[in-house]
């Protein structure tokens, strides 16, 4: 089992809509998780971190947190095409070091 | 502010060749961390730096990987006798020290190994 996993996709959504991406983990002990924005041929870009269970908002995006269920997830509002990009579910394995997920792409169209 | 600073951003070399990719972390960022990204592969942890600690070296693929950090600032990643599979995306990264800091990303080193 794979320590942290995302659907590859491409998921696909329209314009406007809501997508909807998901990450498990495997490590118990996790205590933080991000989510981070990748464009074809640039370098990871931050955009979401979430320590504790429940839900974080900021701006369209949403991330939330299950520790129970070993599950996090971010949601981005009033999608645009502009957010056409990968995105990575990193989580601190309780030594500094992120481990990534494969990533999801995510398509938006207009 | 200034954010991760990455050079060369582009190295294309020779087989059996060593390579240096350099790092300056943001200032006043006392965690620095390597990573490389293979074509079609995700994010692989390589070399954590946290202050005057000594670096967490788990990630490093072989002995022919070694990294230093001078006076606590910019860190250097030598890759001696470069193989073609050593072909990626060298990225560096900082954070402030503690535990759950969020890590921010230099634009990389694309690194080719004809």
């Amino acid at each position: 089992q794979k320590e942290v996993e995302q659907n590859s996709g491409p998921l696909s959504v329209p314009e406007g809509a809501i997508a909807s991406l998901n990450c498990t983990y495997s490590d118990r002990g996790s205590q933080s998780f991000f989510w981070y924005r990748q464009y074809s041929g640039k370098s990871p870009e931050l955009i979401m971190f979430i320590y504790s269970n429940g839900d974080k908002e900021d701006g369209r995006f949403t991330a939330q947190l299950n520790k129970a269920s070993q599950y996090v997830s971010l949601l981005i509002r009033d999608s645009q095409p502009s957010d056409s990009a990968t995105y990575l579910c990193a989580v601190d394995n309780q030594g500094g070091k992120l481990i990534f997920g494969q990533g999801t792409e995510l398509s938006v169209k207009p | 502010g200034a954010g991760v600073s990455q050079s060369p951003s582009n190295k294309v070399t020779e087989k059996g060749k060593d390579v240096e990719l350099r790092c300056d972390p943001i200032s006043g960022h006392t965690a620095l961390y390597w990573y490389r990204q293979s074509l079609g592969q995700g994010l692989e942890f390589l070399i954590y730096f946290q202050g005057n600690s000594a670096p967490d070296k788990s990630g490093l693929p072989s002995d022919r990987f070694s990294a230093e950090r001078t006076g606590g600032s910019v860190s250097t990643l030598t890759i001696q006798r470069t193989q073609q599979e050593d072909s990626a995306v060298y990225l560096c990264a900082s954070s402030l020290a503690g535990n759950n800091q969020p890590q921010h990303f230099g634009d990389g080193t694309r690194l080719s190994i004809l």
